[in-house]
């Protein structure tokens, strides 16, 4: 099976603006998780969409959104962007049920200027 | 809330010896512990995981041990070799399936 798949790999923007990353998930999975990561911060959790719901949020503010579709396929929205929202940002996919392992995506690497 | 502590953040380890790397959570109703490494500009990647229901796993140089009474649980590695220098993440499941990250562990083997 192929992995789990994001893209843009790299992307750089400016304050002010707005970005939309996109995740594939592994074929079957039907859960999807999106982190952050930051050298100071580790792993944050941003959200999981499972079956086209969002099923949990972390304690991110509300520019921070995302969507899954019904093949699966996930976006994350970043609008207003700010400095501090320079990170690398991942995604996640996992199986049917709870307690499953998440197998992670390369990432996208976000640079704020 | 639900909350992963990882202890040390930073490690170093002659080679060929052992390195602990040890995680307490929070709700005592989480069931299912990974552990992650994540090697320089790569994507964090599935070591080793345990259930609630058990209390030692062991694969090959790496076993990760469960205390469900005491929260805690712990990865050990041994015959620690370069290969093995990496960034490593618990994480624990709570709840409605929202794994929660432990800091991370930057662990360093010394040849």
């Amino acid at each position: 099976k192929a992995g789990v798949t994001q893209t843009p790999r790299y992307l750089i923007k400016t304050r002010g603006q707005q970005v939309t990353l996109s995740c594939s998930p592994i074929s079957g999975h039907r859960s999807v998780s999106w982190y952050q990561q930051t050298p100071g911060q580790g792993l944050q959790f941003l959200f999981e969409y499972f079956s086209e719901t969002q099923r949990n949020k972390g304690n991110f503010p509300g520019r921070f959104s995302g969507r899954q579709f019904s093949n699966s396929r996930s976006e994350m929205n970043v609008s207003t962007l700010e400095l501090g929202d320079s990170a690398l940002y991942l995604c996640a996919s996992s199986g049917l049920q709870g307690g499953e392992t998440q197998y992670f995506g390369p990432g996208t690497r976000l640079l704020v200027l | 809330g639900e909350n992963v502590e990882q202890h040390p953040s930073t490690l170093s380890v002659q080679e060929g010896d052992s390195a602990v790397i040890k995680c307490t959570y929070s709700d005592s109703a989480s069931n299912y512990f990974p552990w992650y490494k994540q090697e320089l500009g790569k994507r964090p990647q599935l070591i080793i995981d345990i259930r609630s229901n058990v209390g030692e796993k062991k694969d090959q140089r790496i076993a990760v041990t469960l205390n469900k009474t005491a929260k805690h649980f712990s990865l050990h590695i041994t015959e620690t070799q370069p290969e093995d220098s990496a960034v490593y993440f618990c994480a624990a499941l709570f709840g409605n399936e929202k794994l929660t990250f432990g800091t991370g562990t930057r662990l360093t083997i010394i040849p």
